[in-house]
């Protein structure tokens, strides 16, 4: 069995503000993705980075940036300067590399304000 | 390109009715997937398709629900006698290939009343 936990359910920021979303997961396999997903106010899931359990290298773009930490069990995000059109419900996600099903954590919902 | 769509985008009926939902994935993707999210939580996989069949449909919660995706690209979900229960927002995705990246379409919101 596998899981997702993201402990944070609401975070509220002021623009400009660095902001990270904690994600801990579980899984019995040794290999396995990672995801992180934007899900804005539309409601369309945005894919937004995949990490391969083999790679621990951090990973930055542009404002965002991964802390894998397999030590730890974390794949934590981090929005540096943060902006109102980050707002939306995040989600870290989990598959092995025996399957394809996606597990997604409860979600952490963003909202940064003016 | 063109990305994931679905049809319809919203969805009303009344319990005990028969609802199709449609997903039409990115052109070229051999793996299709569905998920349901209820409000304010993550989305939960339901099945999984590798070409043609079904690869993967332990997370159908009942035998109310069944797909298909008879020449490996579109693919219907199906749900038959609707309950209240069942309302919800039901994504589907589609990968170039299995475990590849799953892109996901914009839903379809099912309403039950």
């Amino acid at each position: 069995a596998q899981k997702v936990t993201q402990a944070q359910t609401e975070i509220s920021v002021v623009e400009k503000e660095d902001v990270t979303l904690d994600c801990v997961y579980e899984t019995r396999d040794t290999t396995y993705y990672l995801f992180w997903y934007k899900q804005p106010p539309s409601g369309e899931l945005v894919f937004l980075i995949r990490r391969n359990s083999f790679d621990e290298q951090n990973e930055i773009s542009g404002r965002y940036s991964w802390n894998f930490q397999k030590s730890t069990s974390s794949f934590n995000f981090t929005i540096t300067a943060s902006q109102v059109v980050d707002s939306a419900v995040y989600f870290c996600a989990l598959t092995q590399t025996s399957g394809s099903r996606l597990t997604f954590g409860e979600g952490t919902q963003l909202t940064v304000n003016p | 390109g063109a990305g994931v769509s679905q049809t319809p985008s919203n969805k009303v009926t009344e319990k005990g009715k028969y609802v199709e939902l449609r997903c039409d994935p990115i052109s070229g993707h051999t793996a299709l997937y569905w998920y349901r999210q209820s409000l304010g939580q993550g989305p939960e996989f339901l099945i999984y398709f590798q070409g043609t069949g079904a690869a993967d449909d332990s997370g159908l919660p009942n035998d109310r629900f069944f797909a298909v995706r008879p020449e490996g690209s579109v693919s219907t979900l199906k749900i038959q006698r609707t309950e209240r229960g069942d309302s919800a927002v039901y994504l589907c995705a589609s990968s170039l290939e299995t475990r590849g990246t799953q892109y996901f379409g914009p839903g379809t919101r099912l309403l039950v009343l």
